[in-house]
């Protein structure tokens, strides 16, 4: 079964600098796809940024970018320029490409951004 | 705003109890998932609609089941509920359900068994 590891359960930033939150994950598939989730206080599950395992090309977003290390199977967001709305929990996740669709989330980590 | 609507957004009652969580997909969205989220076992997944046919079952308990209805809105339901059921229970839409479709997960219903 694939496992998905936050091994930070809290993290802060000051605003307007760079963070990076981590996230390995265990899989023996080669076909998957990783995303990151953002949690504010108001419960909402909102997509950040996603990833194919195929592509080499780090996917970017605005301010987030990730960092993904196929081979040391890492996937970390970099959220650049902090800002107060960034404060939330952010999860990482990943899905197969094939088979079943369920999304296997980590802990999360709590972001505050400090002002 | 994703779309998604869940209903009730709160939901109190007593163990041994049976409730029924309502959601509706976005419009268009073929694919339905259910997840809870437990501060002991954080967001799990639990079961997977595709135009009314079940596509994927993860972590769900017997005691739980869910449909998707013919309109594609869907249900989940739980019995027998227990102290340990208390959780928000997320439900999420995609367009065709393929993996790498983003998912819309809507407000949530926070259930508290007492």
């Amino acid at each position: 079964a694939q496992t998905v590891t936050q091994s930070q359960p809290e993290m802060s930033v000051q605003e307007a600098e760079t963070v990076t939150l981590s996230c390995t994950y265990d899989t023996s598939e080669s076909d998957y796809y990783l995303f990151w989730y953002k949690q504010p206080p108001s419960r909402q599950m909102i997509l950040v940024i996603r990833q194919e395992a195929y592509k080499q090309q780090n996917a970017t977003e605005n301010r987030f970018s990730v960092n993904f290390q196929k081979a040391a199977k890492s996937f970390s967001l970099k959220i650049s320029d902090s800002q107060l709305g960034d404060a939330a929990m952010y999860f990482c996740a990943y899905i197969s490409g094939a088979g079943s669709y369920q999304l296997t989330f980590g802990k999360g980590t709590k972001l505050s951004v400090i002002p | 705003d994703s779309g998604v609507t869940q209903t009730p957004k709160h939901l109190i009652t007593a163990t041994g109890q049976r409730v029924t969580l309502r959601c509706s997909p976005r419009s268009g969205d073929l694919s339905v998932y259910w997840y809870q989220q437990s501060l002991d076992q954080g967001l799990q997944f639990l079961i997977q609609y595709y135009n009314g046919e079940e596509r994927a079952k993860g972590n769900i308990l017997e005691r739980f089941s869910a449909q998707q209805f013919p309109d594609l809105h869907s249900e989940l339901n739980l019995s027998s509920l227990e102290l340990g059921d208390s959780a928000l229970y997320f439900c999420a839409s995609s367009a065709s359900g393929r993996a790498f479709d983003e998912q819309f997960f809507g407000p949530g219903t926070r259930l508290t068994v007492l």
